[in-house]
């Protein structure tokens, strides 16, 4: 099941424009992690944000964590052409198996137009 | 290219015929997991290695699937009687057993088309 939910799921923003993304996610977590994926291609990682931090920044990206609503906010700053992908946060937990399984939302979709 | 590779980058079959795709991780990475995406959809986990073990399956991996990484290294995920619903994109990703903080690294995904 997913448990980390994005939103907007479609997002369209003129390029030099800032966009932002919610996450929301149920149940407590070790870390919360932004993944980027191009259309038929596979995920890039983009930033970890622990579950003791409250925001990270990493080049043009900034993170939130709000642990007591269970949500994370990315905010991409300037946006360019090439950032349009669709982007998806993740929850991780430390299973019985010591995996860390990583549960995606269903992704927003950004779209960014030159 | 040191990251991780899948092969192939696309498969087509029929029904009830068999697949095997291939995942190789990033050399030193002892972890290795697989997930499912459909489209529209994020990623689901479907199993994890540590080394050559397999320690942990979904319940989305069915009696039809089956996961083997001899040796720790490249891993396969086979279908057995393939069925129009196992339609999607397989990732693989790696990782290196760390405290809180690993990454996981994905490869570019195998994209299964049953008709």
């Amino acid at each position: 099941s997913q448990q980390g939910e994005e939103d907007p799921q479609a997002l369209s923003i003129q390029e030099g424009e800032n966009a932002t993304m919610n996450c929301s996610y149920k149940t407590s977590i070790n870390n919360l992690q932004w993944y980027r994926q191009n259309s038929g291609r596979g995920l890039v990682h983009l930033i970890l944000i622990r579950s003791n931090e409250r925001e990270k920044h990493s080049g043009r990206l900034r993170v939130t964590l709000d642990t007591s609503k269970k949500s994370s906010s990315l905010l991409i700053t300037a946006s360019r052409a090439a950032d349009t992908a669709s982007y998806f946060c993740a929850t991780v937990r430390i299973s019985s198996g010591s995996a860390r399984q990583l549960t995606f939302g269903s992704g927003t979709q950004l779209t960014v137009l030159p | 290219d040191t990251g991780v590779s899948q092969n192939p980058r696309h498969k087509i079959t029929k029904r009830g015929q068999n697949v095997t795709f291939r995942c190789d991780p990033i050399s030193e990475h002892n972890r290795l997991y697989w997930y499912r995406q459909t489209l529209g959809q994020g990623p689901e986990f479907l199993t994890y290695f540590q080394n050559e073990a397999q320690l942990e399956k979904s319940r989305l991996l069915s009696d039809r699937f089956s996961a083997e990484r001899p040796k720790g290294s490249f891993s396969t995920l086979e279908i057995q009687r393939t069925e129009q619903g196992d339609s999607a994109m397989y990732l693989c990703a790696s990782s290196f057993r760390n405290t809180q903080t690993e990454t996981q690294y994905f490869g570019p995904g195998t994209r299964l088309l049953v008709l």
